[in-house]
């Protein structure tokens, strides 16, 4: 167990819903990453926040957006959903920004768009 | 453009063999961050072992070794005494020290089985 949680673990849903994905990082982390993984391929960087502020964008869509709110905790949102934008998304997190710190992942939540 | 790459979509090794598995990347950065990712069928990513580009010892973790030839660009892992519990995917990484971006590029994977 890293210590990060992520609910739901699974989310079936139509195409064109909206739906939002919830990450709470490790106890005392600042720092929140958000990750996609299609099938049986790498993990692609979306967006990462530091301490409530967006500190950097990867291939994150038009589509997506997320936040970090106060408590930490982190939401991504995806919306007018596609066939294409099922996956396995991933929240990390860790105690600082910079590559020194190692990031603990999250169990995951698999999204099925139908 | 930073890149990683995987070739070997799958391999299998006999429990307490010893297997390696490959990784190539691709960048002008002389000083970064590389790291094998295992993934079990539960789909938690777990750290295995990483690198420091500018430090020339191999990291080792207990069996998990890499063999880091930065001027060839490899970063291979060898697993030795392989158990059933190795059985995943494996993902090698590349992270950037550059503060200004944020580049984590992740290899395809490889499949690891382990055969009783």
């Amino acid at each position: 167990d890293s210590g990060v949680t992520q609910t739901p673990k699974h989310l079936i849903t139509a195409t064109g819903q909206r739906v939002t994905l919830r990450c709470s990082p490790r106890s005392g982390d600042l720092s929140v990453y958000w990750y996609q993984q299609s099938l049986d391929q790498g993990l692609q960087f979306l967006i990462q926040y530091y301490n409530g502020e967006e500190r950097a964008k990867g291939n994150i869509l038009e589509r997506f957006s997320a936040q970090q709110f106060p408590d930490l905790h982190s939401e991504l949102n995806l919306s007018s959903l596609e066939l294409g934008d099922s996956a396995l998304y991933f929240c990390a997190s860790s105690v600082g920004t910079g590559v020194a710190y190692e990031q603990y992942f999250g169990p995951g939540t698999r999204l099925t768009v139908t | 453009a930073q890149t990683v790459t995987q070739s070997q979509p799958e391999m299998s090794v006999q429990e307490a063999e010893t297997v390696t598995l490959s990784c190539t990347y691709d960048t002008s950065e002389s000083d970064y961050y590389l790291f094998w990712y295992k993934q079990p069928p539960s789909r938690q990513m777990i750290l295995v072992i990483r690198q420091e580009a500018y430090k020339q010892q191999n990291a080792t973790e207990n069996r998990f070794s890499v063999n880091f030839q930065k001027a060839a660009k490899s970063f291979s892992l060898k697993i030795s005494d392989s158990q059933l519990g190795d059985a995943a995917m494996y993902f090698c990484a590349y992270r950037s020290t550059d503060s200004g971006t944020y580049k984590y590029i992740f290899g395809t994977g490889t499949r690891l089985k382990v055969l009783a």
